[in-house]
């Protein structure tokens, strides 16, 4: 069966500092992959997707990146935090359009 | 812009009555509509979807219901336990969206011992 991990679980960080949250699955093969941001007590917000190795789609500008170096393997990342990207990040995957996406259990983000 | 909402934020609900949660969208070009149940500190999990040339689904003690000429989508939830308190999100995608899914608010079950 598929299964996603993120980790790292909670990541407090200080403002200016860098970021890299990893997101792989396992069990499947050319997943589609998604990295969503929810603000407490919030909705979710699509932040980035990839069809294919090296394909990333971006949906909202920020100074949050993506990549993804390998089929089952995606990862965010930030050169410098801003205290606005605290959240809780949800990494999700599915296989086509109109399928239900499956998320992993998120990174609590805190940055003071 | 095109949006996914929710009627009520907060339902609470006595333990084994029934729940029904609702959830409107605006995009009529929509096709596919899912549930997800979120528990705290988890990511959301998938419940229950549909597609438009449905108006009925049912799984294990959830129906989800379709009523595309209001643009309406419900989650009814049957002899509701404990752990079915959680905040339930739709979402809509269709064709027109690709892989995208638009996410509603969410909407906080609490049971009510």
């Amino acid at each position: 069966s598929q299964t996603i991990h993120q980790w790292p679980a909670t990541l407090v960080q200080p403002v200016g500092s860098p970021l890299s949250l990893e997101c792989t699955v396992e069990g499947t093969s050319n997943p589609n992959l998604y990295w969503y941001r929810q603000a407490a007590g919030r909705g979710l917000q699509l932040l980035f997707y990839s069809v294919g190795i090296g394909q990333i789609s971006s949906e909202v500008p920020q100074n949050l990146s993506a990549s993804r170096p390998q089929d089952r393997q995606f990862i965010l990342s930030s050169k410098k935090l801003l205290l606005s990207d605290s959240g809780f990040y949800l990494c999700a995957w599915n296989l086509a359009e109109n399928q239900p996406q499956h998320f992993g259990d998120g990174t609590r983000l805190s940055i003071l | 812009g095109e949006s996914v909402g929710l009627h009520l934020p907060t339902l609470s609900v006595q333990e084994g009555d029934n729940s029904i949660i609702n959830c409107a969208y605006s995009n009529s070009a929509s096709d596919y509509f899912i549930w997800y149940k979120q528990e705290s500190g988890k990511g959301p999990q998938f419940i229950i979807d549909i597609r438009s040339n449905m108006d009925k689904r049912q799984g294990q003690r959830v129906t989800v219901l379709l009523n595309k000429t209001v643009k309406h989508l419900s989650l009814q939830i049957a002899a509701t336990q404990p752990g079915d308190s959680a905040v339930y999100f739709c979402a809509e995608g269709g064709y027109n969206a690709g892989n995208m899914l638009t996410f509603g608010g969410g909407t906080r079950l609490m049971v009510k011992p």
